[in-house]
C-alpha cells in the first residue's frame, strides 16, 4: 500500500532555530514530491519536487528530494513565528492520486 | 477573488440530515479534487474530476457520499443521512491539468455533525 510518513509530528521551538522537516514515501509510481504549508485554512503549495538531489529555495525556506532513499526534507532557517503551522508532504503517484502525510505541525514561539 | 472557492465555510447540523457542500475551482482548471480532513490526521482522497467525469470514486466513504460536476467548473459534494464520524473538514482542491502540476486548496467546509 502507498504511504507517506512525516516526521516529527510536532515540533516547537524557538524564533531564530533552523527546523528541518522529514517526509519518507513508499509508492509503486512516483511523479512528483510536494511540500503544502497550512495554517488556519487553505493549504498553500512551498514546492514541487521531481529530481534527486536538486535543491528548491524560497526566501528561508528550501527543500530536497532523494529518489534512491525515498525521502524529502524541509528545512526552515531563522524561524519566526510566522512560520507556525502544519506542514503538509504529498507525493503525486499517478495522474490524479496524491498521497497525503499527516503533517508536522511546527510552532515557533517570540 | 481568483482563488479556489468553498462554502460554506462552517455547517452544523443534526445527525441524519443530509448536506451539500460546493466548490467553485479556478478559472481554466480542468482537474478537481475533494479531500477529507480529520483532527490530526492527513488529507483523505475522496473524488477526483477531469472535466465533468470523475474516473475514480473509490475514495468516497460510503454509498451515503456523492458528488457531481457540471459545466467543468462547480463541483458539489452531497452526504446523505449524516453521521458523527462525518465531521470533519472538506477540501476542494483544483489544478490546471492531469499532467504534474500543484494543486490549489480552498479554504474548506468544516462540518460538524451533532
Amino acid at each position: 500500500e502507498d504511504k507517506v510518513v512525516q516526521s516529527p509530528l510536532s515540533l516547537v521551538v524557538h524564533e531564530g532555530d533552523t527546523v528541518t522537516l522529514n517526509c519518507s514515501y513508499e509508492v509503486t509510481n512516483f511523479r512528483s514530491l510536494l511540500w503544502y504549508k497550512q495554517e488556519k485554512k487553505a493549504p498553500t503549495f512551498l514546492f514541487m519536487l521531481t529530481s534527486s538531489g536538486i535543491e528548491k529555495k524560497s526566501g528561508r525556506l528550501s527543500s530536497i528530494l532523494d529518489k534512491k532513499e525515498l525521502f524529502s526534507i524541509l528545512n526552515i532557517t531563522a524561524t519566526q513565528t510566522g512560520d507556525s503551522a502544519i506542514y503538509l508532504c504529498a507525493v503525486n503517484s499517478g495522474t490524479y492520486k496524491y498521497i497525503f502525510g499527516t503533517g508536522t505541525r511546527l510552532k515557533v514561539l517570540a | 477573488g481568483a482563488g479556489v472557492s468553498q462554502s460554506p465555510s462552517n455547517k452544523v447540523t443534526e445527525k441524519g440530515k443530509d448536506v451539500e457542500l460546493r466548490c467553485d475551482p479556478i478559472s481554466g482548471h480542468t482537474a478537481l479534487y475533494w479531500y477529507r480532513q480529520s483532527l490530526g490526521q492527513g488529507l483523505e482522497f475522496l473524488i477526483y474530476f477531469q472535466g465533468n467525469s470523475a474516473p475514480d470514486k473509490s475514495g468516497l466513504p460510503s454509498d451515503r457520499f456523492s458528488a457531481e460536476r457540471t459545466g467543468g467548473s462547480v463541483s458539489t459534494l452531497t452526504i446523505q443521512r449524516t453521521q458523527q464520524e462525518d465531521s470533519a473538514v472538506y477540501l476542494c482542491a483544483s489544478s490546471q491539468d492531469r499532467s504534474n502540476q500543484p494543486q490549489h486548496f480552498g479554504d474548506g467546509t468544516r462540518l460538524s455533525i451533532l
